[in-house]
């Protein structure tokens, strides 16, 4: 099973909104990514948590909190957004992360997140 | 950082068709792999390929890391070849850095 799920799969919120993206695995990966992606563009690395532990933080600013509450799951809690958050937010894992990089990614589906 | 060139950046193709996709890199990669997304946004993981040639039915990579170029091969291409494909890679640290993606219609 190479299967990471993420819910929800669609979002709306105002910019005053708190609200939460879920991320689940159960390959026994140790290491999960969050990406953004806008419309016809690559997806853009935001946090990497290697072992639970926070290990990359892409300068995100902190309307973006990510949380990692188990090597299963991944939270990324959202909170005053902006319009220009709109975007596809993917979620992804691997085995680990070590000297050499990480291995095989394996993607979510993604959640569409719209602000208004 | 490293940086990822592909192309081409679309292709339009005749079902049935061949293709071949290049992605070059700027430095040495550690990990390597090539992407397919579909139209719904979906990332579907083709190969994992720092070096060498791999197979999967219709499709075939090959990366040679010391020219620091991978290509895939698309054979008989289908109307769910679709999408946009990236390749992506690292070169050592935990960042993963995707290409632009090449996207790909195949016409029925």
């Amino acid at each position: 099973d190479t299967e990471v799920t993420q819910t929800p799969k669609h979002l709306v919120m105002g910019m005053t909104n708190k609200k939460s993206l879920k991320c689940e695995q159960h390959m026994g990966h140790r290491a999960m990514y969050w990406y953004k992606q806008k419309a016809k563009k690559p997806p853009e690395l935001m946090f990497v948590y290697s072992y639970e532990k926070l290990s990359i933080n892409e300068s995100v600013p902190s309307r973006f909190s990510p949380e990692c509450p188990n090597s299963s799951l991944l939270n990324l809690h959202l909170h005053a957004l902006q319009p220009e958050d709109s975007a596809l937010y993917l979620c992804a894992s691997s085995r680990r992360l070590d000297v050499a990089g990480q291995e095989t990614q394996y993607f979510g589906p993604g959640t569409r997140l719209l602000v208004l | 950082g490293i940086q990822v060139e592909q192309s081409p950046p679309d292709l339009i193709l005749q079902e049935g068709a061949n293709s071949t996709l290049r992605c070059n890199f700027s430095d040495s990669v550690n990990n390597l792999q090539w992407f397919h997304q579909n139209p719904w946004g979906q990332l579907i993981n083709l190969f994992y390929i720092p070096s060498g040639t791999k197979q999967n039915g219709r499709l075939s990579a090959t990366t040679v890391a010391t020219e620091r170029y991978s290509l895939l091969y698309i054979s008989s291409s289908q109307t769910t070849d679709s999408g946009v494909y990236f390749c992506a890679g690292n070169t050592g640290g935990f960042k993963t850095i995707f290409g632009a993606g090449t996207r790909l219609f195949v016409k029925a």
